[in-house]
């Protein structure tokens, strides 16, 4: 079993600051998903990162793929009460085509 | 509307009765998974699909039943309910290989409480 750690488990800014949530693995992923949940709904899809080293922009959220392809990291600019949710993060191995597995997920709230 | 359906969206059941929680997709994705969300695991693969009657386990298989012959439908059976198994379950589809990066959406979750 591949796993996924992320941190932090809990953060809780004021709005205007920024954050990083870090998602690492000893194990190597050919992708890597982010999801962002709200209360009493699924997770939703925020972006793929396939490439070692790939970064790519999201409005206000960056996401980088590091370069041996085994962590993640999530920023966010100037955050806003509306990011507020479960940010979680999802790897796909090669050998297991079929399957993603995930972090435990960063719980961010923003106050105003 | 198309997408991906669950239900019942709530549940409340006595350990040992049987439940079903029903997963309904208008997409003809080959790819159907259930996971159970809980607080300090995230969320944990029991059982997923590749297409019609092919059925595998994931991370926590046990106490859980699939059966997969139609596309569309994904319904996971708890055949002796325990209150181990009080969760929220979300059933996913998707088009393609997770590899390939293609997209997972999720339904809106089944809350199960086994008393």
């Amino acid at each position: 079993t591949q796993l996924l750690e992320q941190s932090p488990q809990f953060l809780s800014i004021q709005e205007g600051e920024n954050l990083t949530v870090y998602c690492n693995s000893s194990s190597v992923f050919s992708s890597l998903q982010w999801y962002r949940q709200e209360p009493g709904e699924g997770p939703v899809l925020l972006v793929t990162v396939v490439t070692g080293g790939e970064v790519k922009k999201l409005k206000r959220l960056t996401f980088q793929f590091g370069d041996a392809r085994k962590d993640s990291s999530l920023h966010i600019t100037a955050a806003q009460p509306g990011d507020t949710g479960l940010y979680l993060c999802a790897g796909a191995v090669e050998t297991s085509g079929s399957r993603l597995t995930f972090g435990e997920g960063t719980q961010l709230t923003v106050n105003p | 509307d198309a997408g991906i359906t669950q239900s019942p969206r709530y549940k409340i059941t006595e350990t040992g009765r049987q439940v079903t929680l029903m997963c309904h997709q208008t997409w003809s994705h080959s790819y159907m998974f259930w996971y159970r969300q809980d607080l300090g695991h995230g969320l944990r693969l029991i059982y997923y699909s590749a297409a019609a009657d092919i059925t595998d386990k994931g991370e926590v298989p046990d106490g859980y039943v699939v059966s997969r012959s139609k596309t569309e439908n994904f319904p996971l059976t708890l055949e002796s309910a325990t209150r181990s198994q009080t969760s929220v379950y979300f059933c996913a589809s998707r088009y393609g290989p997770a590899t390939s990066g293609n997209t997972i959406y999720f339904g809106e979750g089944s809350w199960l409480t086994v008393v």
